[in-house]
């Protein structure tokens, strides 16, 4: 069975560095076209898509968003991390990561539960 | 970029209906065009892969066509657990989402 959670912190404060972390079980990112990804949605709006990284350490990112985000993964720990820096409180949405399976033309077919992250002082 | 563009963003039916929600695309893209329902409180499930291809699980009563530039969902008999957003995904980008709500 394949699963994702999300884990990191429901508060940050303006300006301050997001870490979020996806561990993942039931697949590897030894298999080729294995990806995992990372959206966001602000309350009441709708999916954005911001990183991707594939299983051969390939990443992509928000072309609105690039320059705030990093994304990795540790593939002994079936991790995969997300850091955005300088939170505004625009960035306060729940956020997902996802399997990206290219056998399924890049289509996402496991989502974590999400994580609420509020940006306020 | 590509940009995906849903419409209509809410359609207002009743239980029974048959109802299409469309996608349309900035630019002729493949057809590896996906389809997904989320519920409030929930994270989005993935109904449609390649246009047209249901994912495993998912009710006939679903289905999608097109191709090029215009992508359609199609809900068959709606049931009241169909009440849901859908959101149109290509590539790295999604649509907007249409809320489907009851009349």
């Amino acid at each position: 069975q394949v699963t994702l959670r999300e884990s990191g912190p429901a508060l940050v404060k303006p300006t301050q560095t997001l870490t979020l972390t996806c561990t993942f079980s039931g697949f590897s990112f030894s298999i080729s076209g294995m990806g995992v990804s990372w959206m966001r949605q602000s309350p009441g709006k709708a999916l954005e898509w911001l990183a991707l990284i594939d299983w051969d350490n390939d990443k992509y990112y928000s072309p609105s968003l690039k320059t705030r985000l990093t994304i990795s993964k540790d593939a002994s720990k079936n991790q995969v991390v997300l850091t955005m820096t300088n939170m505004d409180p625009a960035d306060t949405a729940t956020y997902y990561c996802a399997r990206r399976d290219k056998l399924l033309f890049n289509a996402f077919d496991i989502w974590g539960q999400g994580t609420m992250v509020t940006v306020s002082s | 970029d590509i940009q995906m563009t849903q419409s209509p963003s809410t359609l207002s039916v009743s239980v029974g209906d048959t109802i299409t929600i469309t996608c349309r695309a900035s630019q002729r893209i493949n057809n590896w065009l996906a389809w997904y329902q989320q519920k409030p409180g929930n994270a989005p499930k993935l109904l449609i892969y390649k246009a047209s291809t249901l994912e495993t699980g998912v009710t006939s009563r679903f289905s999608g066509s097109g191709s090029g530039t215009e992508f359609t969902l199609t809900i068959s008999s709606l049931q009241p657990d169909d009440f849901a957003t859908y959101y149109c995904q290509q590539g790295l980008t999604f649509g907007g989402g249409t809320k489907v709500e009851i009349k």
